[in-house]
């Protein structure tokens, strides 16, 4: 069965510090896709960041990149220069076929 | 404005009182579904949609119903709830299955006492 993991349940960084959210993936399909989502303390849930199994490049979206790699199946997080609001709950996530699949989630306090 | 609404936000209920909790996308999206929220499991799919009148189950359906007669909505049925059913529950969309951003709408608290 697929199953991603977070294996970070709380983090705390210093604001303008970069800051790495893991995150490992169990599959054995060749093609998916790993998302990453932020959701703050409002509750809604914002698209980050996504790669897909058959992207050579790492994913990048301003200060969010995604360390991809595949055989190790893991699609970290890297959040460049933290901000006093990106303190928030963030998920990854993996698409297989029709269905997405969550990470438990990481929390990630940025202490000014 | 392009959106994914949800009602009621917010929802207390009695064990085995019907309910619906609504969902519509003004997108034109092919692809919805409704996940579950709790703590230290993050986000769980419960069911989805690829198109009109085709459904199927997530990984946690059990005690769920969902219907999807018009693209714009997905309503989630909860035909008899139980406390073990009090979550946070958020309806998404895409254009299509494969599209990489799913838009989520904001979200339905649940509580069944």
């Amino acid at each position: 069965a697929q199953k991603i993991t977070q294996t970070q349940p709380g983090m705390f960084v210093q604001e303008k510090e970069a800051v790495t959210l893991d995150c490992t993936y169990d599959t054995s399909d060749q093609s998916y896709g790993l998302f990453w989502y932020k959701q703050p303390s409002s509750g809604e849930m914002i698209f980050l960041i996504y790669q897909g199994s058959y992207d050579e490049q790492n994913a990048t979206e301003g200060r969010y990149s995604l360390n991809f790699q595949k055989a190790r199946k893991s699609a970290n997080l890297v959040i460049s220069a933290s901000q006093l609001g990106d303190s928030a709950m963030y998920f990854c996530a993996m698409r297989r076929a029709q269905k997405l699949v969550f990470g438990q989630g990481t929390r990630l306090t940025i202490n000014p | 404005e392009a959106q994914v609404t949800q009602n009621p936000r917010y929802l207390i209920t009695v064990t085995g009182k019907k309910l619906t909790v609504t969902c519509s996308q003004n997108m034109n999206h092919e692809y919805m579904s409704w996940y579950r929220q709790d703590p230290g499991l993050g986000l769980r799919q419960i069911y989805y949609s690829m198109n009109v009148e085709v459904t199927d189950k997530g990984d946690v359906p059990e005690g769920y119903k969902v219907s999807r007669k018009e693209k714009r909505n997905f309503p989630l049925i909860l035909e008899s709830p139980s406390p073990n059913q009090t979550s946070l529950y958020f309806c998404a969309s895409s254009p299509q299955v494969l599209a990489y951003e799913q838009y989520f709408g904001p979200g339905t608290r649940l509580t069944v006492t």
